[in-house]
């Protein structure tokens, strides 16, 4: 079965600590997989994509096919990084989400 | 370019009932998806149309239908609402024709049945 599984409902961190917020999925064939994020009273939107190994916002994420992982980093957090984080994967023509964790940074 | 736009964006109705909104893409975009969001269920994938084509359909029931037009505009249709359809509905549009999204999403559509 195509799954995404965050674990964490809630992550809160102090400012500056790491940060990482993990996915892990399952899917049989080579997945694409993504990280959304939705600030307060903002759109959900494009944070991440693997296939395009950036780093936005300071944050990075790693696709780990042996361990069916792709976690998101961030070495130092910072305030305005609290959100609602999703990861997704997307078999042909649809997204499937994980339940999102709910990151908030305290300062 | 202007974003994605859904109308209306609240909308109460009564158990029975039936309902269409609406979803204009971003211009150029011709892949429209629509999903259902709960605090409960998440973000749940109903269906995605591609050039007025259905392309895959989530696990919904036959309620809840969608159609896209010439233009790229999208609407979905709920018919016998029922309780448990009450859920921000969101519309994301996308430029890539094969299926590996980067979607754009719209503000959405608070739909609430009485």
């Amino acid at each position: 079965a195509q799954r995404v599984t965050q674990p964490e409902k809630l992550l809160s961190v102090f400012k500056g600590a790491p940060v990482e917020l993990k996915c892990n999925y399952s899917y049989s064939g080579s997945p694409e997989l993504f990280w959304y994020v939705q600030y307060s009273r903002q759109r959900l939107q494009l944070l991440l994509r693997h296939i395009s190994r950036e780093s936005i916002k300071g944050f990075t994420a790693d696709l780990n096919k042996g361990e069916t992982s792709f976690h998101l980093k961030k070495p130092f957090a910072q305030e305005e990084d609290s959100a609602m984080y999703y990861c997704a994967l997307s078999p042909k023509y649809q997204l499937i989400w994980g339940a999102g964790t709910k990151l908030i940074i305290k300062p | 370019k202007a974003g994605v736009t859904q109308t209306p964006r609240y909308l109460i109705k009564t158990r029975g009932q039936q309902v269409t909104l609406s979803c204009s893409p971003i211009s150029g975009h011709r892949s429209v998806s629509w999903y259902q969001q709960t605090p409960g269920q998440g973000l749940q994938f109903l269906f995605e149309y591609f050039s007025e084509t259905q392309r895959n359909k989530g696990n919904f029931p036959g309620r809840f239908s969608g159609r896209q037009f010439s233009n790229s505009r999208s609407e979905m249709n709920v018919s016998t609402l029922e309780l448990g359809d009450s859920a921000l509905y969101l519309c994301a549009s996308s430029l890539e024709s094969h299926g590996n999204y980067e979607q754009y999403f719209g503000p959405g559509t608070r739909l609430t049945v009485t």
